[in-house]
Formats: C-alpha cells, sequence, structure tokens
C-alpha cells in the first residue's frame, strides 16, 4: 500500500548544481503534480501533467522540468540550483481533480546554500 | 488578489474549544470544495469534500460552503491536542485539471 513514493527525503544543493526529485505512485492515476511549499506560502504549483507523455506549466514553473514517460513516474528536475529553490516539494497524484483526492507524498526537504 | 484567500493564523485554542476555519474565493465557476489536512513534516492529506453549496460533517468535523458569498469554514469541535496540524482550503471547478489551494491555517490546542 505504497501511495505516492518521493525520493530522496532530504537533500542539500550547492549552488549551481542539478538533481532530479523522483515521484512514483502505484494507483494508476493519470493526474500527477508537483508543488513547492514554502512557509505561509501553502501550496504552488510547479507542474502537473494529465496522462504519459502530457505535462503542462503550473503557477511557478521557472528553473524546473518534468518528463512522464510512463503513467506511474514523474520525475522534477532542477537546473542549475539557487538559493530561491529552497523549499519542500510535494508530488501528488489524482483520480479525478474534482473529487478532491489528491494524494500526497511525504515531500522532499532541499535546501541550496 | 489571490484567488483562495486564507488567514495563515497561527491559531491556538484550549482543548475542547471550538475551531473554525475559513476560507474566501474570487473564482464563481468553482464547485468542489476541500479541507486537508497537513501534520508537521508531513504531506497533506484529504480531510473533508462538498460538492457545491451546503453543510457536511464528518465526526467532530463540519465543512460549510456559501457559494453566493464565495466563503466556505471548516470546524472542529470538541478539538483534540491530536488536531493540532495545518488545515489548507482547496477548490477546483468543472474541467479543471488541478486545485487552488489557500496559504493553510496552522492550529494548536493546548492540553
Amino acid at each position: 500500500n505504497a501511495g505516492v513514493t518521493q525520493t530522496p527525503k532530504f537533500r542539500i544543493l550547492k549552488i549551481g548544481q542539478s538533481m532530479t526529485l523522483q515521484c512514483a505512485q502505484d494507483m494508476n492515476h493519470n493526474y500527477m503534480y508537483w508543488y513547492r511549499q514554502d512557509p505561509g506560502m501553502g501550496l504552488k504549483l510547479i507542474y502537473y501533467s494529465v496522462g504519459a507523455g502530457i505535462t503542462d506549466k503550473g503557477e511557478v514553473p521557472n528553473g524546473y522540468n518534468v518528463s512522464r514517460s510512463t503513467t506511474e513516474d514523474f520525475p522534477l528536475r532542477l537546473e542549475l540550483a539557487a538559493p530561491s529553490q529552497t523549499s519542500v516539494y510535494f508530488c501528488a497524484s489524482s483520480y479525478s481533480i474534482q473529487k478532491g483526492e489528491a494524494f500526497f507524498g511525504q515531500g522532499t526537504r532541499l535546501t541550496v546554500v | 488578489q489571490k484567488e483562495v484567500e486564507q488567514d495563515p493564523g497561527p491559531l491556538s485554542v484550549p482543548e475542547g474549544a471550538i475551531v473554525s476555519l475559513n476560507c474566501t474565493y474570487s473564482n464563481s465557476a468553482f464547485q468542489y470544495f476541500m479541507w486537508y489536512r497537513q501534520y508537521s513534516r508531513k504531506g497533506p492529506e484529504l480531510l473533508m469534500y462538498t460538492y457545491s453549496s451546503g453543510n457536511k460533517e464528518d465526526g467532530r468535523f463540519t465543512a460549510q460552503v456559501d457559494k453566493s458569498s464565495k466563503y466556505i469554514s471548516l470546524f472542529i469541535r470538541d478539538s483534540q491536542p491530536s488536531d493540532s496540524a495545518t488545515y489548507l482550503c482547496a477548490m477546483s471547478g468543472n474541467g479543471d485539471y488541478k486545485l487552488s489551494f489557500g496559504a493553510g491555517t496552522t492550529v494548536t490546542v493546548r492540553a
């Protein structure tokens, strides 16, 4: 009963480094999302996908890239990390967003120094 | 103006008190309204879901939606220390692929 699995849980990056945050779901959901959460700012949508091979930008896509080659996986790529990307990143998936059934992973805490 | 407004608090109440949380929104197309609960260092989880206007009750939790005022509320009766968390409102409309979230309200219930 894994649900949405994110790796790694914690990471410290140096400015200019790159990394990929992994997200996998085993519920056969079509919709997948990447959010970032900063203190007192709620959840900001970075990218989302409505199915394999289809992705679209959210509110704050700059500095990030995604791909969706399978239904299960939705990795988020950070290129040239900047201190402004220090945040907690959550991946989520849903069968039907209208029913509010978005399932979230446990998050990745990223610090860029 | 943000699409969804939510007072971030924080809110601190004694055990047994009623907790009242609310959000306002500007998009009249929103039809689906949710409350998510997020414990510290965890991902959000769905707490309550309401379609269109009206009330929904689940144990100690009551969700209310007033579409005419573009206002939604969550009430927690007989609050417990285990209710200490951040509560986020979220909403969407027909055909939307994503949720619009409020900023979240951090609640602490003191024993």
